[in-house]
């Protein structure tokens, strides 16, 4: 069965510093998808990055950058210049390939980021 | 263009009690998902619906159902309710697409308190 673990319950970082995110997966299916959501207080989530199970290049969205080791089955997310509204939920989250699976996402447990200025 | 939208946002009921949520995708997206949220469990999926049909569906007991009507909206309807139901529901749409990067908009959720 896929799984997603993020080993990091909660981080602070400084305002305007990089941050690393870790996600690592498990999945026996060869074509999948990785996707990173950030989660307000207000509860919402909102979709950062996706990359995908045969993409060559690691993706990038603006300050959010994705460091995909596939040997390694890790996808973490790079927020650099961290702002105070960076302060959120971050879940990472997989969706298979097999047409079974349908839109089917299957979450981390998620990291709490607190950005102090 | 609007999106995704849940009601009620918030909802307090009793054990024992049925409850049923709204959840209306973003115009023309014809996949709706939904997901439990607990701070235990963290987030859990529970059912896709896609052209009034469930396309999948999560390890939760037959107390929790949902249906899509034809103009994409669903609605899901959790019986008997237990106080281990209390949780953040939250429904994402999506286009229905080849390949694997399919987008799911999220709402905003229905935070449901069973007491």
């Amino acid at each position: 069965a896929q799984k997603i673990t993020q080993t990091q319950p909660g981080m602070f970082v400084q305002e305007k510093e990089a941050v690393t995110l870790d996600c690592t997966y498990d999945t026996s299916d060869p074509s999948y998808g990785l996707f990173w959501y950030k989660q307000p207080s207000s509860g919402e989530m909102i979709f950062l990055i996706y990359q995908g199970s045969y993409d060559q290049q690691n993706a990038t969205e603006g300050r959010y950058s994705l460091n995909f080791q596939k040997a390694r089955k890790s996808a973490n997310l790079v927020i650099s210049a961290s702002q105070l509204g960076d302060s959120a939920m971050y879940f990472c989250a997989m969706r298979e390939g097999r047409r079974a699976a349908g839109n089917k996402l299957t979450f981390g447990g998620g990291t709490r980021v607190l950005v102090k200025p | 263009k609007a999106g995704v939208t849940q009601t009620p946002r918030y909802l307090i009921k009793t054990r024992g009690q049925q409850v049923t949520l709204s959840c209306s995708p973003i115009s023309g997206h014809r996949s709706v998902s939904w997901y439990q949220q607990t701070p235990g469990q963290g987030l859990q999926f529970l059912f896709e619906y896609f052209s009034e049909t469930q396309r999948n569906k999560g390890n939760f007991p037959g107390r929790f159902s949902g249906r899509q009507f034809s103009n994409s909206r669903s609605e899901m309807n959790v019986s008997t309710l237990e106080l281990g139901d209390s949780a953040l529901y939250l429904c994402a749409s999506s286009l229905v697409g080849t390949g694997l990067y399919n987008e799911q908009f999220f709402g905003p959720g229905t935070r449901l308190t069973v007491l």
